[in-house]
């Protein structure tokens, strides 16, 4: 069984791009969390997502940065107009439905530097 | 709210001495706590957890924590290293029942170094 898929591994956008992270739960699982590293942080909660439905986005920032959960296909975590402060390491979680909420399988990241 | 401090950035311990990386917590629920370890360009894996049943904890590796409550800790140990163990150590605190029991908050994390 695949682990939690996330692509890319390392993404390089300048000042004002867009920056797209994708991932891919594990098979079978149908919640999605996003966390963030910043540099010599702890990874800090973003948003739930269900199949269609943000459940809770109170970890986001309030500008330039959105997430959805198609019905099909990965997770999409959207930054538009990147800043050099948007340069984190970025973390997707899944689980699976019905079960415990705190057991989340990590994938392995995605480095965004934004020069 | 709830909150963790890991109160080591950096723990460096020689091959086959024993690990203690430190974590406290603070939270207003009763809480369970996690550690993940995270190898270089590797994702989080799970290594225990505590969830209100036994205070002692044995997780992969011969890694084990012990919830103590009066001391708000979750500390997290190991007799003997292995070069193997030398990675970067998360605390983990949430809400151990109930809404949004999802929301992990994590400490800073340990770099542990391990020399031969």
């Amino acid at each position: 069984n695949a682990g939690v898929m996330q692509n890319p591994r390392h993404l390089v956008r300048r000042r004002g791009q867009e920056a797209r992270l994708r991932c891919s739960p594990m098979k079978g699982h149908s919640h999605v969390y996003w966390y963030r590293q910043l540099p010599e942080e702890g990874l800090k909660f973003m948003v739930y997502l269900q199949k269609e439905n943000i459940i809770d986005e109170s970890g986001m920032p309030k500008e330039r940065f959105s997430a959805e959960f198609p019905k099909e296909g990965p997770s999409i975590l959207r930054i538009q107009q990147v800043v050099r402060g948007d340069s984190a390491a970025y973390f997707c979680a899944s689980s699976p439905p019905g079960g415990l909420g705190y057991e989340q399988y990590f994938g392995p990241g995605t480095r965004l530097t934004v020069t | 709210a709830q909150s963790v401090t890991q109160l080591d950035s950096h723990v460096s311990v020689s091959e086959g001495t024993p690990v203690l990386l430190r974590c406290n917590y603070s939270s207003s629920y009763s809480p369970s706590l996690f550690w993940y370890v995270q190898h270089p360009n590797k994702g989080l894996q799970l290594l225990l957890k505590y969830t209100s049943a036994a205070t002692l904890v044995k997780g992969i590796n011969g890694f084990e924590a012990e919830f103590k409550k009066s001391e708000t800790s979750f500390h997290l140990t190991k007799p003997s290293a292995h070069m193997s163990d030398a990675a970067e150590y998360f605390c983990v605190v949430t809400k151990g029942s109930g809404g949004s029991n999802y929301k992990l908050t994590f400490g800073k994390g340990t770099l542990l170094t391990v020399n031969p």
